[in-house]
C-alpha cells in the first residue's frame, strides 16, 4: 500500500546512456513533482504536472524529458547521462496545485560513471 | 527572489537538551512555510506546516514552529530531543497555489547520548 514508488531504487550507469526512472502514486492525487537532490542534498524542483500536464518546467537541460501517461504516473527520461547528472531524483505528489503537503517517494539513487 | 535560508548547515545537541533549528525567508506578501524530516535513505516527510492560520504551529514527533512575521521567521524547536529526531530538517516556502515549493538546504541534526 506504498502511496508514492519509485522504480529503479538504484541506478548505476556509464556516460552517454539513456535511462529512465518511473513514479507511481497510489492516493488520487492530481499533480506529481520531480525534485533532484545533490551531494550536499540541495533539493531543487525540476518539473511539475497536474493532470498529465506540464505545469513547471525549471531550467533544465533538454536532455531530461518528463512523460505523464496518467495522472498517477509521472515518469522521468534521460538522455546522454553526464557525470553531473548523479543525485538522488525524488517523484512527490499533492492533491492539487496548491500549498498542500508533498507525499514523497523513496528516491532514486543515479549513479553515473 | 523568493528565497528561504537555514542557519547552521549542522547542529548537535545533547538527548534531552532543546532542540532549535533556525529558517528565514525573504518575501513581499504572506509565505506558505514548511517544516520536512529525510531520515537517511527515506524521502521527505512533512514534519508541519503554517498556513496562515495560527502562528504557532504544531507538528508530529513533538516539533513546533512560530511564524514571527516581523522577523521573517519560522524557527523549528522540540523541547527534548531524542536519539531518533537525527536526520536531515529542510524548511521551504510557498507563496501562491500554482508556484513551486523552495526548499531551504537543509540542517542536519545529530543528538549525542
Amino acid at each position: 500500500d506504498t502511496a508514492v514508488s519509485q522504480t529503479p531504487k538504484y541506478l548505476v550507469t556509464q556516460m552517454g546512456n539513456d535511462k529512465s526512472i518511473k513514479c507511481e502514486q497510489n492516493l488520487g492525487h492530481d499533480t506529481m513533482y520531480w525534485y533532484k537532490q545533490d551531494s550536499k542534498k540541495f533539493l531543487k524542483i525540476m518539473f511539475s504536472y497536474n493532470n498529465k500536464e506540464l505545469i513547471i518546467n525549471e531550467t533544465v537541460p533538454n536532455r531530461f524529458s518528463p512523460k505523464s501517461p496518467d495522472k498517477a504516473h509521472l515518469n522521468l527520461h534521460i538522455n546522454s547521462l553526464e557525470l553531473g547528472d548523479s543525485a538522488v531524483y525524488f517523484c512527490a505528489s499533492t492533491p492539487s496545485l496548491s500549498f498542500d503537503e508533498q507525499f514523497f517517494g523513496p528516491g532514486t539513487r543515479l549513479t553515473v560513471l | 527572489a523568493q528565497s528561504v535560508t537555514q542557519l547552521g548547515s549542522h547542529v548537535s545537541v545533547s538527548e534531552g537538551a532543546l532542540v532549535l533549528l533556525r529558517c528565514n525567508y525573504s518575501s513581499s506578501v504572506p509565505p506558505y512555510l514548511f517544516w520536512y524530516v529525510q531520515y537517511p535513505n527515506q524521502g521527505l516527510q512533512l514534519l508541519l506546516k503554517y498556513t496562515s492560520a495560527a502562528t504557532l504551529v504544531k507538528g508530529i514527533n513533538g516539533f513546533e514552529a512560530e511564524f514571527k512575521k516581523s522577523e521573517t521567521s519560522f524557527h523549528l524547536t522540540k523541547p527534548s530531543a531524542h536519539m531518533s529526531d537525527a536526520a536531515e530538517y529542510f524548511c521551504a516556502v510557498s507563496y501562491s497555489s500554482a508556484s513551486k515549493i523552495i526548499f531551504g538546504s537543509g540542517t542536519r541534526l545529530s543528538i549525542r547520548p
